[in-house]
């Protein structure tokens, strides 16, 4: 079966970027998206189709996808960005996620 | 408001089968493009997407559980119920159900999750 895999953890400073990758076999020629979970909360969806953003979410997340990786951006990093997200592909129709990636925000 | 609730037991016994029931509203189960799909969350793992029911009734398991799932949608009582037979202690999980509208555009609302322990 398909799998998307992510870094356990990226560290960013307040301010700078953070990037995120989520990496599967052509993964480019399928669709990602971005979950963000923080603790005790359900997940909110931040990133669609690649790199469309849902309403509401802040332009500073940004997604894109090419050849095996797609990439979750977050752009002037704050603390509020500390959070578990997720990276999710559709295999057919079926739908797998991504480990997870901590973020911590120093 | 969309919204997604999930029901059911807090607690199961091992070879049990768990029937977890998502209430909808604000939207409709039956329109063109909707699906419904159960997600599960073990403690500090990640997420995993269970199954899956589309507006036609079409339905879509993981491959690894599929034999133990079942998914239905009662349009009439905006439900979507997950079946999962023969429990384990590690199908200890925080289960969510979540809507997606259209082909590819990812889980925009969620379900506040429910957690269900599976012991003796």
């Amino acid at each position: 079966s398909y799998e998307v895999t992510q870094p356990p953890s990226v560290s960013v400073s307040p301010g700078q970027t953070a990037s995120i990758t989520c990496s599967g076999d052509n993964l480019g020629d399928k669709f990602a998206c971005w979950y963000q979970q923080k603790p005790g909360q359900s997940p909110v969806l931040i990133i669609y189709q690649d790199s469309r953003r849902p309403s509401g979410i802040p332009e500073r997340f940004s997604g894109s996808n090419s050849g095996n990786t797609a990439t979750l951006t977050i752009s002037g990093t704050q603390a509020m960005d500390e959070a578990d997200y997720y990276c999710q592909a559709y295999d057919s129709s079926t739908v797998v996620f991504g480990g997870g990636t901590k973020l911590t925000v120093l | 408001q969309v919204t997604l609730k999930e029901s059911g037991p807090a607690l199961v016994k091992p070879t049990q089968t768990l029937t977890l029931t998502c209430t909808v509203s604000g939207f409709s189960l039956s329109a063109t493009g909707t699906r419904v799909s159960w997600i599960r969350q073990r403690p500090g793992k990640a997420l995993e997407w269970l199954a899956r029911v589309d507006w036609d009734d079409e339905k879509f398991y993981s491959t690894s559980l599929k034999t133990r799932l079942s998914i239905s949608m009662d349009t009439s009582k905006n439900h979507v119920a997950l079946k999962m037979t023969n429990m384990d202690p590690v199908d200890t999980a925080t289960y969510y159900c979540a809507r997606t509208i259209g082909r590819d555009y990812g889980m925009d609302v969620w379900g506040q999750g429910t957690t269900v322990t599976v012991s003796s």
